[in-house]
């Protein structure tokens, strides 16, 4: 079975600090990572996703996430954080030998100050 | 590319009452999912679709949950004789239909019963 757990529910940057938001995973084989958001009474929207090849992923909205394999993580990260990215941040994974459903960890919402 | 959309967005029931959530998929999306999100929780797998066969369930949906894609475009999610517990986000999400590929959500059913 899998399973996602990411570190710390609440996050507070301020506008222009860095932004880190952890998410480890459990899998027996290497996972497909996702990393979405969601914004207050909307679906969830991807920011950026691994599934194979180089494991520094660029995504949307300037974020960013490594698959660091040996420590079985996928953090994600932003050089400097904007008002507009206040939201709720979901890390997934998915089997690469499943239907791709994913598991979702619990989320951390991120707050930035102005 | 419309997007995913779900219908209604909000619903208010009394417990005991049978309520349908319907979604349409974008339009060349063959993989229908199903997921529930509580509050303070990331979205929790129900079902999925390839086309009009429903693959898997989740123990999470007991047998007062039934879920269609007649025809492999829309999908109906019902619930029988709704419970206080039932209270959640339902949330649908299409996807091309291979692993890793990005799904696609929806904006959300808000389903309060009282």
């Amino acid at each position: 079975a899998q399973s996602v757990t990411q570190l710390g529910s609440h996050v507070s940057v301020s506008e222009g600090a860095l932004v880190l938001l952890r998410c480890n995973y459990s899998s027996s084989v290497p996972p497909y990572l996702f990393w979405y958001v969601q914004y207050p009474n909307q679906g969830l929207q991807l920011l950026l996703k691994y599934t194979t090849g180089a494991t520094l992923v660029k995504g949307i909205n300037g974020f960013e996430a490594e698959f660091k394999k040996s420590e079985t993580s996928f953090h994600l990260t932003k050089p400097s954080a904007h008002m507009s990215d206040a939201a709720e941040y979901f890390c997934a994974v998915s089997d690469r030998t499943n239907a791709g459903k994913s598991t979702f960890g619990d989320g951390t919402t991120l707050t930035v100050k102005p | 590319d419309t997007g995913v959309s779900q219908d209604p967005r909000h619903k208010i029931t009394k417990r005991g009452q049978n309520v349908t959530f319907r979604c349409d998929p974008i339009s060349e999306h063959n993989r229908l999912y199903w997921y529930r999100q509580t509050l303070g929780q990331g979205p929790e797998f129900l079902t999925y679709f390839q086309n009009e066969a429903q693959l898997e369930k989740s123990r999470l949906l007991s047998d007062r949950f039934s879920a269609e894609r007649p025809k492999g475009s829309f999908s109906t999610l019902e619930i029988q004789r709704t419970e206080q517990g039932d209270s959640a986000m339902y949330l649908c999400a299409s996807s091309r239909g291979q692993g890793g590929e990005t799904q696609y959500f929806g904006p959300g059913t808000r389903l309060l019963v009282l």
